[in-house]
Parts: structure tokens; sequence; C-alpha cells
């Protein structure tokens, strides 16, 4: 079965740009979650979205936005860009609605001029 | 609040060695799921293990094993006769159960590098 995918794998955007990223979970897991990982703040959550509903938000600025789609499929926009964003952005994606278990994509890093 | 620590930031080991990472939590909840990742120089956060804070069974896997003790708000992870590929970070992280608490909280990471 395939992993989690993310696309694309690397970008690199100018302060005040918008972004938009891409993750297509498991074959069959409902849930998708983003995570933005930084060396300062570590790994942090950005939202968990289940049958295309944000189920849970992190504390990050509205600019930072989610979405999902009737296929679990899940994209993710970073609007007015800060140099801050410059992140590796992971994706993860589980099974149902519950604790289950998050498996992670590659990530796609992000660099912000 | 969930609040997960791993007070080492690095470890350094010669191949062979065994290597323990400890990891101490903290959380409100009764019941909460407690997991290690690893992430190779790649990114990708690999999955190690999860555990119920009901279940306080230590775990082998391999030359991974897992110590969860309850009383010290611990879940630390060793590795027996580490081998070269076994270099990574390794992240502890922490999840309710409650619907709007599923997210992981993670700790901060420990680098791990074995040497030959």
């Amino acid at each position: 079965k395939a992993g989690v995918t993310q696309t694309p794998r690397y970008l690199i955007k100018t302060r005040g740009q918008q972004v938009t990223l891409s993750c297509s979970p498991i074959s069959g897991h409902r849930s998708v979650s983003w995570y933005q990982q930084t060396p300062g703040q570590g790994l942090q959550f950005l939202f968990e979205y289940f049958s295309e509903t944000q189920r849970n938000k992190g504390n990050f600025p509205g600019r930072f936005s989610g979405r999902q789609f009737s296929n679990s499929r899940s994209e993710m926009n970073v609007s007015t860009l800060e140099l801050g964003d410059s992140a590796l952005y992971l994706c993860a994606s589980s099974l149902d609605a519950g604790p289950e278990t998050q498996y992670f994509g590659p990530g796609t890093r992000l660099l912000v001029l | 609040a969930q609040k997960v620590t791993q007070a080492q930031t690095e470890i350094s080991v010669v191949e062979k060695e065994d290597v323990t990472l400890d990891c101490v939590y903290e959380t409100r909840d009764t019941t909460y799921y407690l997991f290690w990742y690893k992430q190779p120089p790649s990114g990708e956060l690999v999955f190690l293990i999860r555990r119920n804070s009901f279940d306080e069974q230590n775990e082998i896997s391999g030359r991974y094993s897992w110590n969860f003790q309850k009383s010290t708000s611990s879940f630390n992870f060793t590795i027996t006769a580490s081998q070269v590929v076994d270099s990574a970070v390794y992240f502890c992280a922490l999840s309710g159960v409650r619907s709007n608490d599923y997210k992981l909280s993670f700790g901060a990471g420990t680098t791990v590098t074995v040497r030959a």
C-alpha cells in the first residue's frame, strides 16, 4: 500500500507570496493532520481534518489554512508568507476518527526568501 | 496542556553499544497515547510504537525496547546493540483521546549518532 505522499517536495517563495501544499493520505485513511517543523520551535501541530471538516486547529495565525476533499486528499495554504514560515511541513494520515496512529509523509520543505 | 520532555539533545555512541532515550510527559488526562517516531536524514517521520496509558507492559521489537512507567510519567526507549543505520532523530509524542485532542504533542527530539 502506498504511503502518504506530499507535493511538492521543495519550494522556494519570496515574502508576501502565498503557497499551497498538497497531501494524499494512505488509501482508506480519512483523517489528515498537518505539522510544521522548524529548528527553533520543533514539531508543532497545525490542523487536522476528518471527513472534509477541520476538527482541530493549532496555535497558528489565520494565514495558515487548509481543507480536505471528499477523497480525503488535503491541501494547506499559507498566505502572505513571512521569513519565519520557512520550515518542513509534514502531513500525516490516520485510519479513522479517534486517536489512531498517524503515518507521516516525506514533507514539503519550504524556503521563504 | 500536554507536554513532552526529552532532556537529551544529542547522544553519540559507538556501534554495538546500547543507547537509552528518555521521555517524560505531562498530561491531566487519565487516558492517553504515547508514541515514538524516528526521523532519518531524509526527513520523513517513521512510526515505531504506540502505547496506551492502561498498558504498562514493556515491549520489545527486535533491537528496540520500551519501558513505560506511569508512576514516573516516563516512556523510555532503548536501542540494543546499536547500528549505524540507527542514526536519526527520535521523537517521543503524546496524544489525547478526546475528539478535540487527537493531535500529537512532540518532544524536542534526541539526535542519535552511531559511529562505526
